[in-house]
């Protein structure tokens, strides 16, 4: 079936970086668009930035600029997301999640990571 | 940024009952509107999208409308599996952006 399985939990101390993965099953990776989406505790999701893994052309928030990097391997299907300079703020579940173009919707979710910044 | 906004914030009802939740973009996104449902514990789930179409297996008791700014996401007939929060998210520019959510309780 169509997935998105992503890694496993990660606990950081501020100022380092994290990098979260996120491997496709199912279709074709190169076909759709990834998104990465974050949620705090309690709070709506925020949308972080998106990939097409055919090409590697990114498009990021700016408010994530200079420090979330979005990379791909092919071979294996699998999206990453690192996310530098961590602070206390960037506590949230992590979600990547497939875009279909022709809808301009998330309809592939990954179960999600939690991220915990935490000195 | 376009802001969305959700309202209610939470609402309570019973099986069975008719639920309207609005959202309302703080400028036109013409149809660019998807609504997801997402349960404690889980990812969100897509629901709607184009403002009105229902994604494959969503039950047709969820129905969308609205364009421009305006936008409403309708539960017909309210179904215990139905209890959530529900989120809308524009599609029309970049960054793309959520409502803060709306959570349906049991009464």
């Amino acid at each position: 079936q169509v997935q998105l399985v992503q890694s496993g939990a990660e606990v950081k101390k501020p100022g380092a970086s994290v990098k979260v993965s996120c491997k496709a099953s199912g279709y074709t990776f190169t076909n759709y668009d990834i998104n990465w989406v974050r949620q705090a505790t309690g709070q709506g999701p925020e949308w972080m930035g998106w990939m097409n893994p055919n090409s590697g052309k990114t498009g990021y928030a700016q408010k994530f600029q200079g420090r979330f990097t979005m990379t791909r391997n092919t071979s294996i299907s699998t999206a990453y997301m690192e996310l530098s300079s961590l602070r206390s703020e960037d506590t949230a579940v992590y979600y990547c999640a497939r875009e279909v173009i022709s809808m301009d919707a998330f309809d592939i979710w990954g179960q999600g990571t939690m991220v915990t910044v935490s000195s | 940024d376009i802001q969305m906004t959700q309202s209610p914030s939470s609402v309570s009802a019973s099986v069975g009952d008719r639920v309207t939740i609005t959202c309302r973009a703080s400028q036109g996104i013409s149809s660019w509107l998807a609504w997801y449902q997402q349960k404690p514990g889980q990812a969100p789930k897509l629901l709607i999208y184009g403002a009105s179409s229902l994604q494959s297996g969503v039950p047709s008791r969820f129905s969308g409308s609205g364009s421009g700014t305006d936008f409403t996401l309708t539960i017909s007939s309210l179904q215990p599996e139905d209890f959530a929060t529900y989120y809308c998210q524009q599609a029309n520019s970049f960054p793309r952006t959520f409502g803060g959510g709306t959570k349906v309780e049991i009464k």
